[in-house]
């Protein structure tokens, strides 16, 4: 079970927008859309920031989007704020029953 | 409001069995799915494994603890469980339990507790 492929690093200017990328296989995401993405900062637990690729959870910011094109999902964060300074995790269901996460972003707001 | 509590973690000899526990409240705990998941010192997030909530208890394993570890759940105690077995270095981490959403996400998570596998 091979993990989702993540940019280990992604920076962008306060206000300004970032894209996080998220690469899979036509077994997972490119096969269903059952894509979340996850936001945790240092020594805290993850917190559920999308899911069905584009869905918001209650009370996550709008700047939060998300998207997908064949086997790459995207998560947008638009407006960067210093708070959006963090790890970001996605994961989606696989033909292999299974529900891996991807390697990690690390995102810096300079 | 939804709360997780994990326990069991702590210092534990290579081949030695642990079991962690995640007590649940603010939900209908047996209404909803519950996964266990890791993050290893200075790692990422590793999936390990889901338990369903209704009467067919399925369960699903990461390749990595198959056969190793088990999960289970008492509804009666709001809780869910993982067994694990032949312990080695790397299982070294911080585990969560976490509640599914009913669309296999994980909506809630508890604060994790440390499993550190020593000599």
């Amino acid at each position: 079970q091979s993990a989702l492929t993540q940019p280990a690093s992604v920076s962008g200017s306060s206000g300004l927008s970032v894209s996080l990328s998220c690469t899979g296989t036509n077994s997972d995401v490119g096969n269903y859309n059952l894509v979340s993405c996850y936001q945790q900062h240092p020594g805290k637990a993850p917190k559920l920031v999308l899911y069905g690729v584009t869905q918001r959870p209650s009370g996550v910011s709008h700047r939060f989007s998300g998207s997908k094109s064949g086997n790459t999902a995207s998560l947008t964060i638009s407006g960067l704020q210093a708070e959006d300074e963090a790890d970001y995790y996605c994961s989606s269901y696989t033909s292999n029953d299974t529900l891996p996460f991807g390697t990690g972003t690390t995102v810096t707001v300079l | 409001q939804v709360e997780l509590v994990e326990s069991g973690g702590g210092v534990v000899q290579p081949g030695r069995s642990l079991r962690l526990s995640c007590t649940a409240s603010g939900f209908t705990f047996s209404r909803y799915g519950m996964h266990w998941v890791r993050q290893a010192p200075g790692k990422g997030l590793e999936w390990l494994t889901y338990m369903s909530h209704d009467e067919t208890k399925k369960k699903r394993y990461a390749d990595s603890v198959k056969g190793r570890f088990t999960v289970s759940r008492d509804n009666s105690k709001n809780t869910l469980y993982l067994q694990m077995n032949s312990l080695e270095y790397e299982d070294t981490a911080v585990y969560y339990c976490a509640k599914d959403s009913t669309s296999l996400n994980l909506d809630y998570w508890g604060q994790g507790t440390l499993v550190t596998v020593s000599p």
